[in-house]
C-alpha cells in the first residue's frame, strides 16, 4: 500500500518568506508527527496530531511555526518569516496507535534551503 | 526528558564482516524502532521492538527493556547496508519519538 508522502522534496526559499510543507500520512493512520532534522541538532520532534484531539505542539521552536491537519488526514507545517536556521529535512511520520501498537512509518522528507 | 546513546558514532567494515551496534535509554519506554537512512535521506523501518529478539534476513535486534538498552547486529555486511542507522524510543506519555545520535556505517567492497 501506499506510504507515507510529502511534498515539496525540495523547497529553496528566501530568508523572510513563508513556506508551507505538506504530508499525507497512510491511510487509516490516526496519529500523525513532525520532526526536522538539521546538522547541528540530529532528528527532533515538532508537533503532534492524534483524532480530533489538541495537537501536542511542545516541539515546535518558534512562534513562526504552525502546523494543522485538516479533516484527520492531510497535515501542513508553515514556517513563517523563515530564518537561515530554520534550513533543514522535514520529516513526516504516522501511525495506526491501536491496541498499543506505537511503529511510526516516515515519509521521505522536505529539504528546505532558507538563502 | 529521555536520553538515547549510540555507539559506535561510526564503523567502518569489509563487505562480509558482521557487527553490533548499541543504543542505551535512560527510562522505560513503550517501543524502540530501529531504522536504517538511506543515501536519499528516507527513513526506512528496520525493526519495532519494545523487547525480544527479532530477526529480518542479515539483521537481526535484540532489545533488553531490563537493563535498558538494545543491540542491531548486521551479518554478512554488504556495500548497500552503508548509511546511518538510528535508534528511536517512544513514551507514551511524550507523544514523540526520541532519537539517538545515528550510527554511521561504511561498508566497504
Amino acid at each position: 500500500g501506499a506510504g507515507v508522502s510529502q511534498s515539496p522534496s525540495n523547497k529553496v526559499t528566501e530568508k523572510g518568506k513563508d513556506v508551507e510543507l505538506r504530508c499525507d500520512p497512510i491511510s487509516g493512520h490516526t496519529a500523525l508527527y513532525w520532526y526536522r532534522q538539521s546538522l547541528g541538532q540530529g532528528l527532533e520532534f515538532l508537533i503532534y496530531f492524534q483524532g480530533n484531539s489538541a495537537p501536542d505542539k511542545s516541539g515546535l521552536p518558534s512562534d513562526r511555526f504552525s502546523a494543522e491537519r485538516t479533516g484527520g488526514s492531510v497535515s501542513t507545517l508553515t514556517i513563517q518569516r523563515t530564518q537561515q536556521e530554520d534550513s533543514a529535512v522535514y520529516l513526516c511520520a504516522s501511525s495506526l496507535l491501536s491496541s498499543g501498537t506505537y511503529e511510526q512509518y516516515f515519509g521521505p522528507g522536505t529539504r528546505l534551503t532558507v538563502t | 526528558g529521555i536520553q538515547v546513546e549510540q555507539s559506535p558514532p561510526d564503523l567502518i567494515l569489509q563487505e562480509g564482516a558482521n557487527s553490533t551496534l548499541r543504543c542505551n535509554f535512560s527510562d522505560s519506554v513503550n517501543n524502540l524502532q530501529w531504522f536504517h537512512q538511506n543515501p536519499w535521506g528516507q527513513l526506512i523501518n528496520l525493526f519495532y521492538i519494545p523487547s525480544g529478539t527479532k530477526q529480518n534476513g542479515r539483521l537481526s535486534a535484540t532489545t533488553v527493556a531490563t537493563e535498558r538498552y538494545s543491540l542491531l547486529y548486521i551479518s554478512s555486511s554488504q556495500t548497500t547496508d552503508s548509511g546511518v542507522y538510528f535508534c528511536a524510543v517512544f513514551k507514551a506519555a511524550s507523544n514523540k519519538l526520541t532519537f539517538g545520535g545515528g550510527t554511521r556505517v561504511l561498508v566497504k567492497p
